[in-house]
C-alpha cells in the first residue's frame, strides 16, 4: 500500500523569505501523480501545485516550486517569497494511476507566515 | 456554479442517533468522493463514486457508514448509531471525467456528544 509521510508538523517562516515543507512516499508504482494542496482556516482545501511522475522537470506555478526526485521518493514544496495569506495546513497528497482518482495523503505541516 | 456544496456545515449529534450529510458537486463533475479528517491529521479516503456507481469503499467504512448518489448529481452519506470516534470533518470532492483536478467543499464537522 502507498503511504506519504510530512515529517514536519509545524513550520515557521518570515514574511518575504523562503520555506520548504517537506514530504516522502512510498509505493511500488512507477507512474503516479503527486499534489500539494493547502488547507486555510476556513477549512477549504485547494490545489497548490501538481507533479506527473513521469516527468522529470519539476513543477512551478509563480511563488510555489516543487523539487522531485523520484528515486528517493522525496516532494518537497518550496514557497519563495512568503505572504501571510500563505499561511495554512499543507497536504502532500499520492494518486495512482488508473485507481479511480482517490488521494492518498500525509499527515500535514501547519506553515505560520511571521510578518 | 459555486463549487462543491456540504450541508451542513456544522453537526451536534448524540451518540447512537443517526445523522446523514448531503453533498451537492460542480454539475458537470461525474467523479464525486467523500474523506474524513480528524484533527490533527489528512484526510482520509472513504469511498467515491462515478456517476451513481459506487466504485470503491475504503475500510473504514464500517457497516454502520452507507453513502448513496442515486442519480448520479447529488450524494448523501449516511453514519447510524454514532460513536464518538466518529467526530471529524466530512468532505467531499468532485472532479471531471478524465481529470486530475479535484475541488472540495467546505465540509461538514461533526461532533458526537
Amino acid at each position: 500500500a502507498q503511504t506519504v509521510t510530512q515529517s514536519q508538523p509545524e513550520m515557521s517562516v518570515q514574511e518575504a523569505e523562503t520555506v520548504t515543507l517537506s514530504c516522502t512516499y512510498d509505493t511500488s508504482e512507477s507512474d503516479y501523480y503527486l499534489f500539494w494542496y493547502k488547507q486555510p482556516p476556513s477549512r477549504q482545501m485547494i490545489l497548490v501545485i501538481r507533479q506527473e511522475a513521469y516527468k522529470q522537470q519539476n513543477a512551478t506555478e509563480n511563488r510555489f516550486s516543487v523539487n522531485f526526485q523520484k528515486a528517493a521518493k522525496s516532494f518537497s514544496l518550496k514557497i519563495s517569497d512568503s505572504q501571510l495569506g500563505d499561511a495554512a495546513m499543507y497536504f502532500c497528497a499520492y494518486r495512482g494511476v488508473n485507481k479511480g482518482g482517490k488521494l492518498i495523503f500525509g499527515q500535514g505541516t501547519e506553515l505560520s507566515v511571521k510578518p | 456554479d459555486t463549487g462543491v456544496s456540504q450541508d451542513p456545515r456544522h453537526k451536534i449529534t448524540k451518540r447512537g442517533q443517526n445523522v446523514t450529510f448531503r453533498c451537492d458537486p460542480i454539475s458537470e463533475h461525474n467523479r464525486l468522493y467523500w474523506y474524513r479528517q480528524t484533527l490533527g491529521q489528512g484526510p482520509e479516503f472513504l469511498t467515491y463514486f462515478q456517476n451513481e456507481a459506487q466504485l470503491e469503499k475504503s475500510r473504514l467504512l464500517s457497516d454502520r457508514f452507507s453513502a448513496e448518489r442515486p442519480k448520479g448529481s447529488f450524494s448523501t452519506l449516511e453514519i447510524q448509531r454514532t460513536e464518538q470516534g466518529d467526530s471529524a470533518m466530512y468532505l467531499c470532492a468532485s472532479s471531471p471525467p478524465e481529470s486530475l483536478g479535484y475541488t472540495f467543499g467546505s465540509g461538514t464537522r461533526l461532533t458526537v456528544v
